[in-house]
């Protein structure tokens, strides 16, 4: 497709649950993102992939986030145990050097 | 640790006028990217900038990029109600594949 398709668009999760959010890159683009933005406008990097491969997961809280992304596959976000602090909007990204697209961002809210 | 600033945060501005933005950031880098983001959507690519000097125009915005300075500016002519949004810069670190964002701009355009 010629569009990062994130799914779903809003997610509402009680504290402690599980969370997975979804996200088919644009075909052909080698690299995906995950950017974690909070209500204050901030953009936090999470995790980037080459291909299927993990490139840099150096903002990932990795005691309760995992992320992956398999061939044939959307790519997926998940978050167990969630925290309000989770709440947030989660835009996935891909690119074709140099220039990244990004998808509509899942909404998260924890109550 | 990259740090991107943007100035100022809020930009209040009648139709008409012209202003600029300014985006600093810290270490070394060729590659500065400018978005849109609208509320409750998804970032826009403005343009992406990839050497010293480089200068891009579209409509009445226009991006330059001066990496000895590690300064973008992104300016604005003849402003339009329409390109009220918020604005954000973002680096990415050489090698790296992930941007590091400012803050973003928050445009506000009175007719």
């Amino acid at each position: 497709g010629e569009e990062v398709a994130q799914t779903p668009k809003h997610l509402v999760r009680g504290e402690g649950q599980k969370a997975k959010l979804y996200c088919a890159p644009i075909k052909g683009h080698s690299y995906v993102f995950w950017y974690q933005q909070v209500l204050k406008n901030e953009f936090k990097f999470l995790i980037s992939f080459q291909n299927e491969n993990v490139f840099d997961e150096t903002g990932m809280p990795k005691e309760r986030f995992s992320a992956k992304c398999l061939p044939n596959s959307p790519c997926s976000l998940e978050i167990q145990a969630t925290k309000l602090e989770d709440s947030a909007v989660y835009f996935c990204a891909s690119s074709l050097d140099p220039e990244a697209f990004f998808g509509q961002g899942t909404r998260l809210t924890v109550v | 640790e990259l740090k991107v600033e943007q100035n100022p945060l809020f930009l209040s501005m009648q139709e008409g006028k012209n202003y600029t933005i300014y985006c600093n950031y810290s270490t070394t880098s060729d590659r500065l990217y400018w978005y849109r983001q609208d509320p409750g959507k998804s970032l826009e690519s403005l343009f992406v900038l990839l050497s010293n000097g480089a200068v891009k125009q579209e409509g009445r915005l226009m991006a330059s990029l001066d990496t000895k300075a590690r300064l973008s500016t992104l300016h604005i002519t003849a402003a339009v109600h329409d390109l009220s949004a918020t604005y954000f810069c973002a680096v990415d670190v050489a090698g790296a594949q992930k941007l590091v964002f400012g803050q973003g701009t928050r445009l506000t355009i009175n007719p």
